[in-house]
């Protein structure tokens, strides 16, 4: 069975570009998560779905960060502009369920914004 | 605020010896607690978890914890460690309730040296 896939694993872009990120969770899980882990940091969650409702989007920068989820299922992330202090690894994580069952992490997109 | 606290963020160790992680936590109302390992480069994977029921968890890998309800521990334990353990550790916590956010901490790197 295939795990969350994430792409891309790596993307490089000046500041002010603007940039995004896929993700296509577990198949039949009906909740995806988008987090950002900075480093040396844990992961901070930035927005939770479920199905295609953003239940919880409080720590997502809505000045500059959006993300959707339109049929429930694959996801984007979406940057712009890009600014230097968004330099980090995101992550996008899925569940079946409530999130105190086991959510699968993807590899993560490592940004660098030069 | 509820948190998540990693007081050590490298503990080194020599090949089959014991160790443990430390991990505290704010409150134990309602509480969930999670081990994820990330290996470099990867995605976060599931150890373990404490939901419910008995007090001490065992996970994949020879790895267990304990929760401490009492002292908000939830420290991470292996008999022996091999170089392959090499990785950083985060513990992660959910409380009930409406925003059932995971919260994680900033992270524990395990040096198994020969």
């Amino acid at each position: 069975e295939a795990g969350v896939v994430q792409s891309p694993r790596y993307k490089i872009i000046e500041k002010k570009q603007p940039v995004a990120f896929w993700c296509n969770p577990i198949s039949g899980h009906n909740t995806l998560y988008w987090y950002r882990q900075n480093l040396g940091q844990g992961p901070e969650l930035l927005i939770r779905y479920e199905n295609e409702e953003a239940v919880d989007d409080s720590q997502l920068p809505k000045d500059r960060f959006s993300a959707e989820r339109l049929k429930g299922v694959d996801s984007t992330l979406k940057i712009q502009p890009a600014e230097l202090g968004d330099s980090a690894v995101y992550l996008c994580a899925s569940s079946f369920g409530q999130l105190n069952t086991e959510a699968f992490f993807g590899q993560g997109t490592r940004l660098t914004v030069v | 605020a509820q948190s998540v606290t990693q007081l050590d963020s490298q503990v080194p160790v020599f090949e089959e010896a014991p160790v443990e992680l430390r991990c505290n936590y704010s409150s134990s109302v309602s509480v969930y607690l999670f081990w994820y390992v990330q290996y470099p480069n990867q995605g976060l994977q599931l150890l373990l978890k404490y939901l419910s029921g008995s007090t001490l968890v065992k996970g994949i890998n020879g790895f267990e914890a304990e929760f401490n309800k009492s002292q908000t521990s939830f420290h991470l334990r292996k008999p022996s460690v091999h170089i392959s353990d090499t990785a950083e550790y985060f513990c992660a916590v959910t409380w009930g309730g409406a925003t059932n956010k995971l919260i994680f901490g900033t992270g524990t790197l395990l040096a198994v040296q020969p």
